[in-house]
């Protein structure tokens, strides 16, 4: 069956645009999460989703970083007036309920010049 | 502060040898743990997990101890195949965050196997 998809793969932004990640979940699963994950570092986590509410956004840096998820189950990423310390891979994952196994998309790399 | 950790940050082996990655943990309050592996250009994959009420499990080809005494973690990859090189992350879920599972990631360790 189909996995997570990521859309784009790739992602050139000048600094001070906005830019939106798309997630496309395993269908039918339940939670969503995002990471953040700098070159030659593991993912760090940034938000969650149980459905369309998002029950833990902690690991977001700053308020330029927006996620939503408003019918359960695509969901987008928001990054406003990108910095080039903002340049990862960012990674969506999905698992049927909350202590799930995690299923990862290919991320998208976004590099900010 | 608390953290995953990994020792060696690459092993090279000859196919057909064992693997054996390592890695530390400091939160002693961690109960459940993960390797994953990682290619190029690709999500983070599941291999292996443990609690923390276990100190072996086996998988195919690989094989998770756990030693809580000294909060390490190793897996080990039997008759290593080319197709194993890839990037090795441990994952911990410390049992604080309670009701989701939301790991954290250690640094990694990059497997390079040669023919």
């Amino acid at each position: 069956g189909a996995g997570v998809s990521q859309s784009p793969r790739y992602k050139v932004a000048k600094r001070g645009q906005d830019v939106a990640l798309r997630c496309d979940p395993i269908s039918g699963h339940v939670s969503l999460f995002w990471y953040q994950q700098a070159l030659g570092q593991g993912p760090e986590f940034l938000t969650y989703f149980q459905n369309e509410a998002q029950l833990d956004k902690s690991g977001l840096p700053s308020d330029r970083f927006f996620a939503e998820r408003p019918e359960g189950s695509v969901s987008t990423l928001k990054i406003q007036r990108t910095q080039q310390e903002d340049s990862a891979v960012y990674l969506c994952a999905s698992s049927l309920a909350a202590r799930s196994e995690q299923y990862f998309g290919p991320g998208t790399r976004l590099t900010v010049t | 502060g608390e953290s995953v950790g990994l020792h060696l940050p690459t092993l090279s082996v000859q196919e057909g040898d064992n693997s054996i990655i390592n890695c530390a943990y400091s939160n002693s309050a961690s109960d459940y743990f993960i390797w994953y592996k990682q290619e190029s250009g690709k999500g983070p994959q599941f291999i292996i997990d443990i609690r923390s009420n276990m100190d072996k499990r086996q998988g195919q080809r690989v094989t998770v101890l756990l030693n809580k005494t000294v909060k390490h973690l190793s897996l080990q990859i039997a008759a290593t195949q080319p197709g194993d090189s890839a990037v090795y992350f441990c994952a911990e879920n410390p049992s604080s965050r309670g009701g989701s599972y939301i790991p954290t990631f250690g640094r990694g360790t990059s497997l390079i196997v040669h023919p």
